[in-house]
């Protein structure tokens, strides 16, 4: 069955604390990862697109890399404006579908 | 450049009404997607358009209808609400070509059925 798995559901850091999340998938035909960001009542912000293992894509405190079976998602020395929900997505098949996983809930303490 | 818009915000229908939400994005992307997020479900794929002219169903079609109206504008019908389809709906577009994609995000509309 096709599926994207994220984890932790929610991680609450002390700021300056760097941490990963995990976004592991099982697809076949993958065309892309996708990693967002969403505040609360708003619609997702896109940060990455990731297309073979081994690439990798910095932003910020942001720096998404990609496996054959995972992705994750580092964060690096968090500030409190970095608390949000992370979202991970995968593009698969010839016919363009998408699947979410159900978000890793980021808080940072200041 | 607006980017993806939806309407309406916000939304009360009783239960068997109809209605349309409407999206547009000025893009210029081939590819438009409708998703409900449900808390603790994330994000499902209602359908999808690979490209004006397309659609298909995603993962939760049930008691939806979908409208590609040209290359800008993927409308969502629901034609008998039920108190199920509370959610809140997105609209996204994704530019899919030359190696890269990138996917952008509606506001939303926020529904309640009662």
């Amino acid at each position: 069955e096709d599926q994207v798995t994220q984890s932790p559901e929610a991680l609450r850091l002390q700021e300056g604390e760097s941490s990963s999340l995990n976004c592991s998938y099982t697809v076949s035909g993958l065309r892309g990862l996708f990693w967002y960001r969403q505040d609360p009542g708003k619609g997702p912000e896109f940060l990455f697109t990731l297309y073979s293992a081994g690439e990798e894509k910095e932003k910020e405190r942001l720096k998404a890399t990609l496996t054959k079976k995972e992705s994750f998602l580092h964060i690096t020395a968090p500030k409190p404006e970095d608390s949000a929900t992370y979202l991970c997505a995968v593009l698969y098949s010839s016919a363009s579908k998408i699947i979410f996983g159900s978000g890793t809930r980021l808080s940072i303490r200041p | 450049n607006a980017g993806v818009t939806q309407t309406p915000k916000f939304q009360v229908l009783k239960t068997g009404q109809s209605m349309t939400l409407q999206c547009a994005q000025d893009m210029n992307h081939n590819s438009m997607y409708w998703y409900r997020q449900d808390p603790g479900m994330g994000l499902r794929l209602i359908y999808y358009s690979a490209s004006e002219g397309t659609t298909d169903k995603g993962e939760v079609p049930n008691g939806y209808n979908v409208s590609r109206l040209n290359k800008r504008e993927f409308s969502l019908r629901l034609e008998s609400a039920a108190p199920s389809q509370t959610s809140v709906y997105f609209c996204a577009s994704t530019r899919w070509g030359g190696g890269g994609g990138e996917q952008y995000f509606g506001p939303g509309t926020r529904l309640t059925v009662t």
